[in-house]
């Protein structure tokens, strides 16, 4: 089975300053890795997903995130955040083969500050 | 733009009551699915259905659980007999295909058991 850690359950920060966010996942097979975005009152969105080639993703909003395999990592970046950026961040990873459901981390909660 | 629907937003019922919440999924899509977070962990799955069956499920999924699709659009998550610790945020998502594991997300039920 896979697994996902998402060390912060909190990050502050203040506008236009860079943020990551850090994911490690655990998985004994391939993978395929995500970060889903969730704004107050809404559901979860699809921000940005790795499922094979260039290790880089680029996502909406100006977002991306890098694969590290030896470092069973995805960590989520951002140069200059804005106030809208509030959000709950979540990493999710499935397996490349047989069953492809998501398995979650616990999110991070992302707060831009003025 | 499509989105997955979720009622009701938040209900409050007493311990031992039946309690059944309720997701309109994308129209076209195939494969749809139940998860929960408890305050503070892990976006948890539950169960996924395809083909008017359960596909997957996880050891959450008791017998205190069932999910039924009664008509062409509706999905619904059923609760038996609720337990304090079924408090949580139930999400419901659909995905047009399983290959990539990308989900569509509702806005969420929170059910608060008493």
């Amino acid at each position: 089975a896979q697994s996902v850690t998402q060390l912060d359950s909190q990050v502050p920060v203040f506008e236009e300053a860079p943020v990551e966010l850090r994911c490690n996942y655990s998985s004994s097979v391939s993978v395929y890795l995500f970060w889903y975005v969730q704004y107050p009152n809404q559901g979860l969105q699809l921000l940005l997903k790795y499922l094979s080639g260039s290790t880089l993703v680029k996502g909406i909003n100006g977002f991306e995130a890098e694969f590290n395999k030896s470092q069973t990592s995805f960590h989520l970046r951002k140069p200059s955040v804005h106030i809208s950026d509030t959000a709950e961040y979540f990493c999710a990873v499935s397996r490349t083969g047989g069953s492809y459901i998501p398995t979650f981390g616990r999110g991070t909660s992302l707060i831009v500050h003025p | 733009e499509p989105e997955v629907t979720q009622t009701p937003s938040h209900q409050v019922t007493q311990m031992g009551q039946e309690v059944i919440l309720r997701c309109v999924p994308i129209s076209n899509h195939l494969y749809f699915y139940w998860y929960r977070q408890i305050l503070g962990q892990k976006v948890e799955f539950l169960v996924s259905f395809y083909n008017n069956e359960i596909s997957e499920k996880s050891e959450i999924f008791d017998d205190q659980f069932s999910v039924e699709r009664p008509d062409g659009s509706n999905f619904t998550l059923k609760i038996r007999s609720t337990k304090l610790e079924d408090s949580a945020m139930y999400f419901c998502a659909s995905s047009a295909g399983a290959a990539t594991g990308e989900l569509f997300f509702g806005e969420g039920s929170r059910l608060t058991v008493l």
